[in-house]
């Protein structure tokens, strides 16, 4: 199985910070990689796919990137309503597997 | 709009069964692979089962595989995981995902049910 190592599990940024959420897979996976962003008692929502493509209607302050097999979601300019948990995924095969997330606090 | 409404969840004995159920709406399901995830209580995300959108493929992970069955009715536009010998370690909630990408199951999961709680407990 394809193992997503997910860092930090957990951040405090400020208001205005640049923040950036690390995933390295254990084996090629391509850009077969998205992004979710999860608020407290609610569905996880889609913000990047194929690695670096942003999702409709998700803002431009969002980014992913890829080095290898080091996947990073970067958040530009952070707002209170960017709190939430992050989780990676790959889609390259099965079994599909997330990362173990991250939770990210708005100070 | 894209809905995807799961039912079906509840409190159950472990070594029971039930049946979770997703209504989907807003998109041409018979098109699309269908997907469920679930999440333990303050736990990440854990891929379940997911099936193509004839139905004729279907992959699970290995802790639920021969106890959980994904299936679908696409004239009925739902989507279905029954789950039977459950364990305590099946508590979760359950959401159905499925992508803006039609044709293949693995992808990326773009639309998400509310979810459906199932504990397992006696």
């Amino acid at each position: 199985d394809i193992q997503m190592t997910q860092s930090p599990s957990s951040m405090s940024a400020s208001l205005g910070d640049t923040v950036t959420i690390n995933c390295l897979a254990s084996q090629d996976i391509g850009n077969y990689l998205s992004w979710y962003q999860q608020k407290p008692g609610k569905s996880p929502k889609l913000m990047i796919y194929g690695a670096t493509n942003l999702e409709d209607g998700v803002p431009s302050r969002f980014s992913g990137s890829r080095s290898g097999s080091d996947y990073s979601l970067t958040i530009n300019s952070l707002g209170y309503d960017d709190e939430g948990i992050y989780h990676c995924h790959q889609y390259y095969e099965y079994p599909l597997t997330f990362g173990s997330g991250t939770k990210l606090e708005i100070k | 709009e894209v809905q995807l409404v799961e039912s079906g969840g509840g409190l159950v004995q472990p070594g029971r069964s039930l049946k979770l159920s997703c209504a989907a709406s807003g998109f041409t399901f018979s098109n699309y692979g269908m997907h469920w995830i679930r999440q333990a209580p303050t736990k990440g995300l854990e891929w379940v089962a997911s099936i193509s959108p004839s139905g004729g493929s279907t992959y699970y992970r290995d802790s639920v595989k021969g106890r959980f069955t994904i299936s679908r009715d696409n004239a009925k536009s739902t989507l279905y995981l029954q789950m039977d010998s459950l364990r305590s370690e099946d508590t979760a909630t359950y959401y159905c995902a499925t992508p803006d990408y039609p044709g293949i199951t693995t992808t990326w999961f773009a639309y998400w049910g509310q979810g459906t709680l199932v504990t397992v407990s006696s």
